[in-house]
């Protein structure tokens, strides 16, 4: 079956220091792949996806993400967290051919003023 | 332009009783797709539509569970003699096509006492 894990349930972190979440896939063949953001009380929101090229994708508010395939990974990173980035991430993954959408089940990101 | 809506934003019911959630998406997005998050759970995916008909409906967690799509927009997902595990947010998202990142919306959160 396919399945999307994110490493950590909940990360804190202070103010400017670096982040890193955890995103692998469980199947092998060519992958859509995607991060969004909830913000607390808002809609998910797409922060960046990966469909071909590059595999080191940019986003919005300085997010990016690194896809491995040797190691199906798609890692989250931001070099300074804000306050503002209190959020939940989900990593999302989608298979080329098909049309059905699998999420992790999120990591919480608290950052600390 | 107008997002992904969703009606209503809160539903309170009685154990047995059905329900009927309704989701505007996007003008001009032919994919749509229905998600459930229980508290502290990923998204679980519960079925896709690509104009109107569903060729992924793998996700519904029993046949209390139907959904449909009319002219090739809005979609309603019914739940029949609600359960108390019924309880959860239920989103909806849609997509430009079946190729493309997803656009949430608020969400419905069902409450089954």
């Amino acid at each position: 079956a396919q399945s999307v894990s994110q490493h950590n349930h909940h990360v804190i972190l202070s103010e400017a220091a670096s982040l890193e979440l955890g995103c692998n896939y469980s199947y092998g063949g060519t992958v859509n792949l995607f991060w969004y953001v909830q913000y607390p009380g808002q809609h998910l929101q797409l922060l960046l996806k990966y469909f071909s090229g590059d595999p080191l994708v940019k986003g919005i508010k300085g997010f990016e993400a690194e896809f491995i395939k040797s190691k199906f990974s798609f890692n989250l990173r931001k070099p300074s967290v804000q306050w503002s980035d209190t959020a939940e991430y989900f990593c999302a993954v989608r298979r080329s051919y098909g049309q059905n959408f699998v999420f992790g089940p999120g990591t919480r990101l608290s950052v600390l003023p | 332009g107008a997002g992904v809506s969703q009606s209503p934003s809160n539903k309170v019911t009685e154990k047995g009783k059905d329900v009927e959630l309704r989701c505007d998406p996007i003008s001009g997005h032919t994919a749509l797709y229905w998600y459930r998050q229980s508290l502290g759970q990923g998204l679980e995916f519960l079925i896709y539509f690509q104009g109107n008909s569903a060729p992924d409906k793998s996700g519904l967690p029993s046949d209390r569970f139907s959904a449909e799509r009319t002219g090739g927009s809005v979609s309603t997902l019914t739940i029949q003699r609600t359960q108390q595990e019924d309880s959860a947010v239920y989103l909806c998202a849609s997509s430009l096509d079946g190729n493309y990142e997803q656009y949430f919306g608020p969400g419905t959160r069902l409450t089954v006492t």
